[in-house]
């Protein structure tokens, strides 16, 4: 069965630190890997996915990921934070197969930004 | 970009009543859509996947006949919760995926309702 583990339950940083949100995955063929962010009361919105290819991505705002194989590990990464980035953060992971995609969420992780 | 739309945002119905949400895709079609539920600071946990055109698939443990799920068209699915009492309170959050898009196309998430039961 697959699944997603986010250690951090809440990081707190400060306004231009730079970010590294942890995840590590179970699964047992060729993943799909992603990371969405929610802002409160809000649904889902798409950083980055990883499916093939270099294993660093680039996403929006800013955010890149990089996937470890070795490690299980697909860790999120922002150079420099900003107040906006505060929000939920969660890591998928999917089967690299067929047209619909059942996804399999971490716990996620609060980030707190400080001005 | 892809856009999915939930309705209603948030709702507040009595214990004993039923509550319909509605999730549409807006610029594409979706031969599936997936039904999520998170609790207050936890993750998603699916419940269902939605099927245009036959039954929906329940993951082990949700009541079928409780969520009610309807996929009439490309573009909607619909869950209705029954008989809603208050540990049905939650965020309920659909997300959907281009049929016609590649393989590796992203789910896309509508922004959720919230359900009170009071």
């Amino acid at each position: 069965a697959q699944s997603v583990t986010q250690p951090d339950i809440h990081i707190t940083v400060s306004e231009g630190a730079s970010l590294e949100l942890r995840c590590n995955y179970s699964y047992g063929a060729t993943p799909y890997l992603f990371w969405y962010v929610q802002s409160p009361g809000q649904g889902l919105q798409l950083l980055l996915k990883y499916f093939s290819g270099d294993t660093l991505v680039q996403g929006i705002k800013g955010f890149e990921a990089e996937f470890k194989r070795s490690q299980s590990s697909f860790n999120l990464r922002k150079p420099s934070v900003h107040w906006s980035d505060a929000a939920e953060y969660f890591c998928a992971v999917g089967p690299y197969t067929g047209t619909a995609s059942k996804l399999t969420f971490g716990t996620g992780t609060r980030l707190q930004v400080t001005l | 970009g892809a856009v999915v739309s939930q309705h209603p945002s948030w709702v507040i119905c009595k214990s004993g009543t039923s509550v319909k949400i509605e999730c549409r895709s807006l610029d594409f079609q979706a031969t599936t859509m997936f039904w999520y539920r998170q609790f207050p600071k936890q993750s998603l946990m699916l419940m269902a996947t939605s099927n245009e055109g036959s039954k929906a698939t329940y993951e082990q443990g949700v009541e079928k006949d409780k969520f009610l799920i309807n996929h009439a068209s490309l573009t909607l699915s619909t869950l209705t919760v029954t008989s809603a009492h208050p540990e049905d309170s939650s965020f309920y959050i659909c997300s959907a995926r281009d049929s016609s898009g590649r393989a590796d196309s992203p789910l896309h998430f509508g922004n959720g309702t919230r359900l009170t039961v009071t």
